[in-house]
């Protein structure tokens, strides 16, 4: 009955360092999704994977940044050589089936100094 | 292009003092329109989905509507423990817009004693 998880809940790093984020889902849940949350923003979408494979990854914002998902269950995104517009706190979300509520978890803040 | 826009940004109410929040958005399509609560330093929380017009959906105070070009949050009768960001998300019937939800700014809703 666990809920997503996330790790680390937050992360500072040095400019140009790589980082790497965790996501459990809930279990049974089929698809994954990753977002970026700004100060001021709305939460801007990254990645979604059905399963192990990534049908869109067009919210990527750049080739630095990259995702897998491995046994349809934990996910990890990394974000290579950080730079300081990285900063933001990342969400994970899942649900049972694409037209299935997204639950979230409470996020990584990622803050590059 | 999918958008979604909230109103007000932020809304100031008595405790008992009834409001609605505005979700206003365009899609090709929709497959169904989601509100979330997310409270600081957490992930969003799942509320309601409403799938076509002239739907609605209740949950203790919140009342969610919706029409063909908007979605209506309304806060009957409202307790400080309501305070929160109120977040709307479209998810698109058409190719990738099905893959992902598109979320608006949100409004800061406070509720005082």
């Amino acid at each position: 009955g666990a809920g997503v998880s996330q790790s680390p809940s937050n992360k500072v790093t040095e400019k140009g360092k790589d980082v790497e984020l965790r996501c459990d889902p809930i279990s049974g849940h089929t698809a994954l999704y990753w977002y970026r949350q700004s100060l001021g923003q709305g939460l801007e979408f990254l990645i979604y994977f059905q399963g192990n494979s990534a049908p869109d990854k067009s919210g990527l914002p750049s080739d630095r940044f990259s995702a897998e998902r491995t046994g349809g269950s934990v996910s990890t995104l990394t974000i290579q050589r950080t730079q300081q517009e990285d900063s933001a706190v990342y969400l994970c979300a899942s649900s049972a089936t694409v037209n299935s509520p997204l639950h979230f978890g409470n996020g990584t803040r990622l803050t590059v100094t | 292009e999918d958008q979604v826009t909230q109103s007000p940004e932020a809304l100031r109410l008595q405790e008992g003092e009834s409001s609605s929040l505005n979700c206003s958005y365009t899609v090709s399509g929709l497959r169904g329109l989601f509100w979330y609560r997310q409270d600081p330093g957490k992930g969003p929380e799942f509320l309601f989905t409403l799938y076509s017009a002239g739907e609605e959906k209740e949950k203790e105070r919140l009342k969610a509507t919706l029409t063909k070009k908007e979605s209506f949050l309304h806060i009957t009768a409202p307790k400080p423990e309501d305070s929160a960001t109120y977040l709307c998300a479209v998810q698109g019937a058409y190719g990738g817009a099905t893959n992902k939800l598109i979320f608006g700014t949100g409004t800061l809703l406070a509720v005082q004693p």
